[in-house]
């Protein structure tokens, strides 16, 4: 079985400060790890990945995680958060063995005040 | 690249009536999967396809939902005898089908059954 577990619905945050949205995963083999963002009535758009390598995976928009087997973590964070990063993040996991099926956590809504 | 496309984008039904959604995947993607989004929840796989083969179907896949995907090109999704449980967002997404490869989505097809 796997399961993503966002512990926090909301994350607010002053344009300009430094955002992060945390993410901890749970699957029985080795992990892929993914975000997505989405916007309201909008699919989901692809942010960073990891599958192996080093911890930290930069992505799309500025935004990158680190990925921490020993906490099983992989928090996505950015150094300067922008009004336009409001939205929907979602964290995703994989596992490698069976490697079709995304597993999401509920999301939390990010809201960058100017 | 036009990415995935899908449709209908909205689509509202009486219960008990049948409704089909088709997804275009990117041209080069041999995988196609399909996802359900309900309000405030992260998406939850459905079922997915290598080429034409349908390959594995969540338990939520009731028998009252099928999906197809002939020549491995499009697929259809079709839900019969609609129930108001059935409400909520169908995302579509594709991938090359490579390990640990990334699932590219489609703005979905947001269903309400009055």
């Amino acid at each position: 079985a796997q399961s993503v577990a966002q512990p926090e619905d909301q994350v607010n945050v002053a344009e300009g400060n430094p955002l992060t949205v945390k993410c901890t995963y749970s699957v029985s083999g080795n992990p892929y790890l993914f975000w997505y963002v989405q916007y309201p009535n909008r699919g989901l758009q692809f942010l960073l990945k990891y599958i192996t390598g080093d911890n930290l995976v930069k992505g799309s928009y500025g935004f990158e995680a680190e990925f921490n087997k020993s906490q099983t973590s992989f928090h996505l964070k950015k150094p300067s958060a922008l009004v336009s990063d409001s939205a929907l993040y979602f964290c995703a996991v994989r596992d490698m063995a069976n490697d079709y099926k995304l597993s999401f956590g509920a999301g939390t809504t990010v809201t960058v005040r100017a | 690249d036009t990415g995935v496309s899908q449709d209908p984008r909205h689509k509202i039904t009486k219960r008990g009536q049948n409704v089909t959604f088709r997804c275009d995947p990117i041209s080069e993607h041999n995988r196609l999967y399909w996802y359900r989004q309900t309000l405030g929840q992260g998406p939850e796989f459905l079922t997915y396809f290598q080429n034409e083969a349908q390959l594995e179907k969540s338990r939520l896949l009731s028998d009252r939902f099928s999906a197809e995907r002939p020549k491995g090109s499009f697929s259809t999704l079709e839900i019969q005898r609609t129930e108001q449980g059935d409400s909520a967002m169908y995302l579509c997404a594709s991938s090359l089908g490579t390990g640990g490869d990334t699932q590219y989505f489609g703005p979905g097809t947001r269903l309400t059954v009055l």
